[in-house]
C-alpha cells in the first residue's frame, strides 16, 4: 500500500531556479513529514522537516509548504545549485507508533 | 560528537544464509530505526527499538528481527535469506522515539 505518494519522478532544472517536489499521503495519523537528501552511496540526511500545526516552514533556501485538508505537502528549493543535484525523499511518520513511510524519491539534476 | 555509524559496509550472502547487521547510534540518541532501501527506492521501514524495546514494526516478516543493547548500539538479523533482501540497509538514530532521525551510511547487502 503505497501510503505517501511522490511526485515527480525526475526534476531537472536550471542553475537559479526553483525546485519543486510534491508528496500525497493517505494516513491522517502522521505527524510529522521531513525531506531528506541523499546522495549516491550516502544515507538521507534530513534537509527540513515539519508538523501538522503550521502551513509552512522555510529554512535558508528549503521551504516545505503543507496543507493538511488536502493532505499534500511540498518541498521547494529556491536559487537551485549544481551541489544541489541529488535525491530528494519525502516521508511522513506516525511518531507514536514509530512507523515512517517514504515516498518513492526524486532525482534532481541542476544544470550550471 | 560522532554520527551514526554501520557495518559492515558491503555483505554478499547466498541465499538460506543468516546474516547481522551492526549500528552504533549518535551519542546521546536511544532510539533505533532500521530501513530496507531497494535500488531506486525509498526506504521501507522494518523497525523501530526505543531504550531496549521494539516500539514499531513495518510490514516485515518475522525472519527481520532486531535488538538494542544498554549502550543504544543496535543489530539487525535477517534468516533464510532470500534474492529480494539484496537492499540497502540503513540504520537512523534519534533522541527520542519522536524527534529527528540521523541516518548512517548503511550497509549494501547482496543475496546470490
Amino acid at each position: 500500500q503505497q501510503q505517501v505518494k511522490q511526485s515527480p519522478q525526475s526534476l531537472i532544472v536550471q542553475k537559479g531556479g526553483i525546485s519543486i517536489i510534491n508528496c500525497a499521503y493517505e494516513n491522517t495519523a502522521f505527524d510529522y513529514f521531513p525531506w531528506y537528501q541523499q546522495f549516491p552511496g550516502k544515507g538521507p540526511a534530513l534537509l527540513i522537516a515539519i508538523r501538522p500545526d503550521v502551513s509552512e516552514k522555510k529554512e535558508g533556501r528549503f521551504t516545505i509548504s503543507f496543507n493538511k485538508s488536502a493532505k499534500q505537502f511540498s518541498l521547494h528549493i529556491m536559487d537551485s545549485q549544481p551541489g544541489d543535484s541529488a535525491t530528494y525523499f519525502c516521508a511522513a511518520a506516525n511518531t507514536n507508533a514509530g512507523k515512517s513511510t517514504f515516498g518513492d524519491g526524486t532525482t534532481l539534476t541542476v544544470k550550471p | 560528537e560522532t554520527g551514526v555509524t554501520q557495518s559492515p559496509t558491503h555483505l554478499i550472502k547466498t541465499r538460506g544464509q543468516q546474516v547481522t547487521l551492526r549500528c552504533s547510534s549518535q551519542s546521546g540518541h536511544n532510539t533505533v530505526s532500521w530501513y530496507q532501501q531497494a535500488l531506486g527506492q525509498g526506504p521501507q521501514f522494518i523497525f523501530q527499538y526505543y531504550r531496549e524495546e521494539e516500539n514499531g514494526r513495518g510490514n516485515f516478516p518475522p525472519r527481520f528481527s532486531g535488538l538494542q543493547f544498554p549502550n543504544y548500539s543496535s543489530e539487525l538479523n535477517v534468516n533464510a535469506l532470500e534474492l529480494d533482501d539484496s537492499a540497502l540497509y540503513l540504520c537512523a538514530s534519534s533522541e527520542l522515539a519522536t524527534d529527528t532521525q540521523y541516518f548512517g551510511p548503511g550497509t549494501r547487502l547482496t543475496v546470490l
